[in-house]
């Protein structure tokens, strides 16, 4: 059963181009998390998704930032006209479907984003 | 709002020293609680869960700690490595599969 994948694990992109960072949840989870890393800081929640639908982006900025989990495939965090301050790490998380909230959640290895 | 400090944000010790890591929270209502370590420019290792319903987790030489009613645990390292080097992360699940982070304590251990 592989872990949490992500994609790609680095990404470098130039100011203005648009960001597409990759998430597959473990086998059987059908709940992401998205959490962006800056440096020196800790980790934040951006988004809470289950398949086709968006829980909660509370964490998430208003503008240029999207994510989708749809019902095939990888959830997506998309980042449109990137800037230097979205250079960042960014992880996702996976747990299972949501009859038991006492379950832990598993990272992935993140995608490191460097925007120059 | 929940908010999760650890103490200290960081500890540079010499190997074999048995070390212990904070974390406090504001919101006393969690469903569990889970420490992470953080390898340089890695991803998130899960170390040790605790349910709201238990005192204390052990795996190897960790041992963590939970005391919900005062909103604190604590991660204990026995006789400390080189190998332990990382940062540690500490988070709290309310229940909403929305884990909040502190911002990690920095650990080196040297020979």
């Amino acid at each position: 059963n592989a872990g949490v994948m992500q994609n790609p694990r680095h990404l470098v992109r130039r100011r203005g181009q648009e960001a597409r960072l990759r998430c597959s949840p473990m086998k059987g989870h059908s709940h992401v998390y998205w959490y962006r890393q800056l440096p020196e800081e800790g980790l934040k929640f951006m988004v809470y998704l289950q398949k086709e639908n968006i829980i909660d982006e509370s964490g998430m900025p208003k503008e240029r930032f999207s994510a989708e989990f749809p019902k095939e495939g990888p959830s997506i965090l998309r980042i449109q006209q990137v800037v230097r301050g979205d250079s960042a790490a960014y992880f996702c998380a996976s747990s299972p479907e949501a009859r038991e909230v006492r379950t832990e959640a598993f990272f992935g290895q993140g995608t490191r984003l460097t925007v120059v | 709002k929940q908010e999760v400090t650890q103490i200290p944000a960081a500890l540079s010790v010499p190997e074999g020293e048995n070390l212990v890591l904070n974390c406090s929270f504001t919101d006393s209502a969690i469903y569990n609680l889970q420490w992470f370590r953080q390898d340089p420019g890695k991803g998130l290792t899960s170390l040790l869960l605790i349910q709201s319903s238990q005192r204390e987790q052990t795996s190897g030489r960790l041992n963590a700690s939970l005391d919900k009613s005062s909103g604190r645990s604590t991660l204990y390292i026995a006789a400390s490595q080189p190998g332990d080097s990382a940062t540690y992360l500490c988070a709290v699940n309310k229940g909403s599969y929305i884990p909040t982070f502190g911002r990690g304590t920095s650990l080196i251990v040297h020979p």
